[in-house]
């Protein structure tokens, strides 16, 4: 079983939709809970984290981490052909935010249909 | 302020060749990570340098691998001899390594195809 858990997709939704995208982990070192966004052919750049359980809301984005079901999510609001891109979640555990490595989940494609 | 730079972008060779590649972190930043992506899957971390001594190399398949970062600066990535499945994209990321709040920013990769 892996450690971190993610549908691959591909996901593809109407523009203005709501976009929810999951992860599910096994281990409970974990600690900080990622999202990055990966377009092709380019690196993946940081969304949002969230330490221990709880809401994080920025802009469109809302990620939820719920530690006891071991499961964490990331919302997408009025979502826009440009947030078309790979969507990789992202776990560490430790005290400091980054110090550690990051395992990753296999990423979600999804697609704004205008 | 520059981003993390990689080369080459990419780059096709045959079995049993050797290989290598090329990364250099945001300035300032003493933290350097090597990971592995496999078309379909997430970055998978092969090699954490701190400064220029090595922090975790477990994933990393040290018969045919081997990576270094002499001067604590930029670092480079041997692949020798190539496998089929050392086909993948190379990401190379950097971090502060302050006390807190260290995120961790990629280059756009090395594209690796092993024919």
């Amino acid at each position: 079983q892996k450690e971190v858990e993610q549908d691959p997709g591909p996901l593809s939704v109407p523009e203005g939709a709501i976009v929810s995208l999951n992860c599910t982990y096994s281990n409970s070192a974990f600690q900080y809970f990622m999202w990055y966004r990966q377009y092709s052919r380019k690196g993946p750049e940081l969304l949002m984290y969230t330490y221990s359980s709880g809401n994080k809301e920025d802009g469109r984005f809302t990620a939820q981490v719920d530690k006891s079901s071991k499961y964490i999510s990331l919302f997408i609001r009025d979502s826009q052909p440009s947030d078309s891109a790979t969507y990789l979640c992202a776990m560490s555990g430790g005290t400091n935010f980054g110090n550690e490595k990051l395992t990753f989940g296999t990423g979600t494609r999804l697609t704004i249909i205008p | 302020e520059a981003g993390v730079a990689q080369s080459p972008r990419y780059k096709i060779i045959e079995k049993r060749q050797s290989v290598a590649f090329w990364c250099n972190p945001i300035s300032g930043h003493a933290t350097l990570y090597w990971y592995q992506q496999i078309l379909g899957q997430g970055p998978k971390l092969l090699i954490q340098f701190q400064n220029n001594g090595v922090v975790d190399d477990s994933q990393l398949p040290k018969d045919r691998f081997s990576a270094e970062r002499l001067k604590g600066v930029d670092s480079t990535l041997k692949i020798q001899p190539a496998k089929l499945e050392d086909s993948a994209v190379y990401l190379c990321a950097s971090s502060l390594a302050a006390a807190s709040l260290n995120e961790q920013f990629f280059g756009p990769g090395t594209r690796l195809t092993v024919l």
